[in-house]
């Protein structure tokens, strides 16, 4: 199947600042989603990325806060704005065609606000 | 709301040992259920079941679903240091025809040599 990377791995930021994560897959795939993962949590789903057009947030998710691009069928970003330190989480991208198809993940942005 | 709830959230067994990992779920549109891996930030893909009673496996990992009790397990044989790591549970509902993976809280799971 198709391989998924995600970058930065880690990062340190000051309360207030911005990070985007990157998240590039090495074949077209249709659907791609950010995860989120709050210390000690499980994951949960952010947003579906879509091509195209804007993206689908979640209850309690808003396109101010996690800006998310999607130029084409390989590529997304996810931006954690205005950071705070209750932003400090790990962020997961992810692939999957279809509900018959297991989604596929990246290796995660682990993210400290200082 | 969706739910998948996993039991039990910490197990901690000897090398050798069996063990089961529980995951029932109650969601809108059943599609399917997945179970991962997560041993420091990337969950890897174990399983997907979509069918009763039809049972997966890999190595000493297996796993069934009962879509009539809403549940399903992951069993561990002969367990090693190396399946130390949170075991997830995932269930993809359908939403207004938006697909989405609803997770379990996880089980920790350590293996003590």
């Amino acid at each position: 199947s198709a391989v998924i990377s995600q970058k930065p791995s880690r990062d340190i930021c000051q309360r207030g600042t911005s990070l985007t994560i990157q998240c590039q897959v090495d074949s077209q795939v249709t659907m791609m989603f950010w995860y989120r993962q709050q210390p000690g949590q499980s994951l949960t789903l952010i947003a579906t990325a879509n091509q195209g057009s804007e993206a689908t947030y979640e209850s309690g998710f808003v396109i101010d806060k996690f800006p998310i691009s999607r130029p084409n069928l390989t590529f997304s970003t996810l931006t954690v704005s205005n950071m705070s330190p209750e932003d400090s989480s790990i962020y997961l991208c992810s692939f999957g065609e279809n509900p018959n198809q297991p989604q596929h993940f990246g290796d995660g942005t682990r993210l400290s606000i200082l | 709301e969706d739910k998948v709830v996993q039991s039990p959230l910490s197990l901690v067994v000897h090398e050798g040992d069996t063990v089961t990992l529980n995951c029932s779920y109650e969601v809108t549109n059943f599609r399917s259920l997945l179970w991962y891996k997560q041993e420091k930030k990337a969950p890897t893909f174990l399983f997907m079941l979509t069918s009763s009673g039809i049972e997966k496996k890999s190595g000493r990992l297996s796993s069934i679903l009962d879509k009539k009790e809403l549940f399903s397990i992951l069993n561990i044989t002969a367990t090693q240091t190396g399946d130390s790591a949170i075991y997830l549970c995932a269930v993809y509902d359908l939403i207004q025809g938006a697909q989405k993976l609803v997770f379990g809280q996880g089980t920790r799971l350590t293996i003590n040599p």
